[in-house]
């Protein structure tokens, strides 16, 4: 069965870091791009971040960029992102998504999501 | 603001027919493909349309998706009061980009 288990949100005050990550199983993880995306209580979806199949090429929302990391462990079949200098704003449930077809982001669609992670950014 | 725009709600009767739409331009729809997806609530989304007018396997046919130029659009028939969601629209333009949701109320 393909699978994304995300996991390390939790509360966190301004200013300090976190680090996601999401474990795949049930397909080839390197063969294609994956994404974080995220949605703040009774908001929308908001993309963040992207990485290639191979982990050469990243992609940021202008919101985090400078801010969050993305990365990618082949051989253990795991997304990550390492959030720093977090803010308020950043509170929102984090999905890691599976891109479709394709190892190079932005070519067809999300077919696969996890269950998300609650981060919350507060004093 | 989203980059694409959805209307924020729209409401139908079970058995009816609905349409949500998504508008954005050239440098995003015009230009590529377009997916949608469903939120039922308190979960992940989840894939509906892909480039443009596919259906994942799974996905009953009550659900279609048209792109015509830099608009799109969702179309349920047969409303059922599972339908009852907020859908997404999304596509590329240099990074991803999504609609702010249609809250779909089945009356």
């Amino acid at each position: 069965e393909v699978q994304l288990l995300e996991s390390g949100g939790g509360l966190v005050q301004p200013g300090g870091s976190l680090r996601l990550s999401c474990a795949a199983s049930g397909f080839t993880f390197s063969s294609y791009a994956m994404s974080w995306v995220r949605q703040a209580p009774g908001k929308g979806l908001e993309w963040v971040s992207a990485i290639s199949g191979s982990g050469g090429s990243t992609y940021y929302a202008d919101s985090v960029k400078g801010r969050f990391t993305i990365s990618r462990d082949n051989s253990k079949n795991t997304l990550y992102l390492q959030m720093n200098s977090l803010r308020a704003e950043d509170t929102a449930v984090y999905y890691c998504a599976k891109e479709q077809g394709s190892g190079w982001p932005g070519v067809h669609a999300f077919d696969i999501w996890g269950q998300g992670t609650m981060v919350t950014v507060s004093s | 603001q989203s980059v694409l725009t959805q209307p924020p709600s729209v409401s139908a009767a079970p058995g009816q027919k609905v349409t949500i739409s998504c508008s954005g331009s050239s440098s995003n729809i015009g230009n590529n493909y377009v997916s949608w997806y469903q939120q039922l609530p308190g979960t992940a989304p989840k894939l509906l349309i892909y480039d443009n007018n596919k259906r994942p396997s799974g996905i009953p046919d009550r659900f279609s998706g048209s792109k015509s130029g830099t608009s799109a659009t969702l179309g349920i028939t047969g409303l059922q009061t599972g339908d009852e969601a907020d859908y997404y629209c999304g596509t590329w333009d240099s990074t991803w980009v999504f609609g702010g949701g249609t809250k779909l109320t089945v009356l």
